[in-house]
């Protein structure tokens, strides 16, 4: 079993539509979380970052953290076909080197 | 600052060949990371500096690799003997002490023949 479980998708939906991307962990030490996304042969860029357990928003983005179902979810609102990509969710540990540990990446299409 | 840079942003090699890559991180990043990823995965990791110190090395990194940064600044990481398991997106990324973010570059693309 992989320590991040992630859906490959794809996930496609219309524009304007709220996107719910999910992952989920098992190792509970894990304490910080990141949302990347990653276009097509490029490198992974930074989306959203959370420590610990709470919600993060930063505009059309909401990064979520319940380490209790060590359960992760970013949402994406009034979602726009430029938001067609991979996004890989990432966690570290401190005691770890802060190594991120990836999902496997879902794959969204948003339709225009 | 321009991020992290990645040369050469493509390779294609005969298997058997050594291959190099260089990585230079963001400027005063004294953390760099490497990741290997193929198609359809997330990024795995391979290996961590702090400064010009190799801090940990991933079960991954068999004896045909070799990372260094020498001078705590850009990094080159080596295969020797490429194999056609090697063709991959081989990507670097930097983040400074006090962050536990990381800033990745475009990668370099290995393919072996």
């Amino acid at each position: 079993q992989k320590e991040v479980e992630q859906d490959p998708g794809p996930l496609s939906v219309p524009e304007g539509a709220i996107v719910s991307l999910n992952c989920t962990y098992s190792n509970s030490a894990f304490q910080y979380f990141m949302w990347y996304r990653q276009y097509s042969r490029k490198g992974p860029e930074l989306l959203m970052y959370t420590y610990s357990s709470g919600n993060k928003e930063d505009g059309r983005f909401t990064a979520q953290v319940d380490k209790s179902s060590k359960y992760i979810s970013l949402f994406i609102r009034d979602s726009q076909p430029s938001d067609s990509a991979t996004y890989l969710c990432a966690m570290s540990r401190m005691d770890s080197s802060y190594k991120l540990i990836f999902g496997s990446g879902t794959r969204l299409l948003v339709r225009p | 600052d321009t991020g992290v840079s990645q040369d050469p942003r493509h390779k294609i090699t005969k298997r058997g060949q050594n291959v190099t890559f260089r990585c230079d991180p963001i400027s005063e990043h004294n953390r760099l990371y490497w990741y290997r990823q193929t198609l359809g995965q997330g990024p795995e990791f391979l290996t961590y500096f702090q400064n010009e110190a190799q801090l940990e090395k991933s079960r991954l990194l068999s004896d045909r690799f070799s990372a260094e940064r020498p001078k705590g600044s850009f990094s080159t990481l080596e295969i020797q003997r490429t194999e056609q398991g090697d063709s991959a997106m081989y990507l670097c990324a930097s983040s400074s002490y006090d962050q536990e973010t990381q800033y990745f570059g475009p990668g370099t693309r290995l393919l072996v023949l």
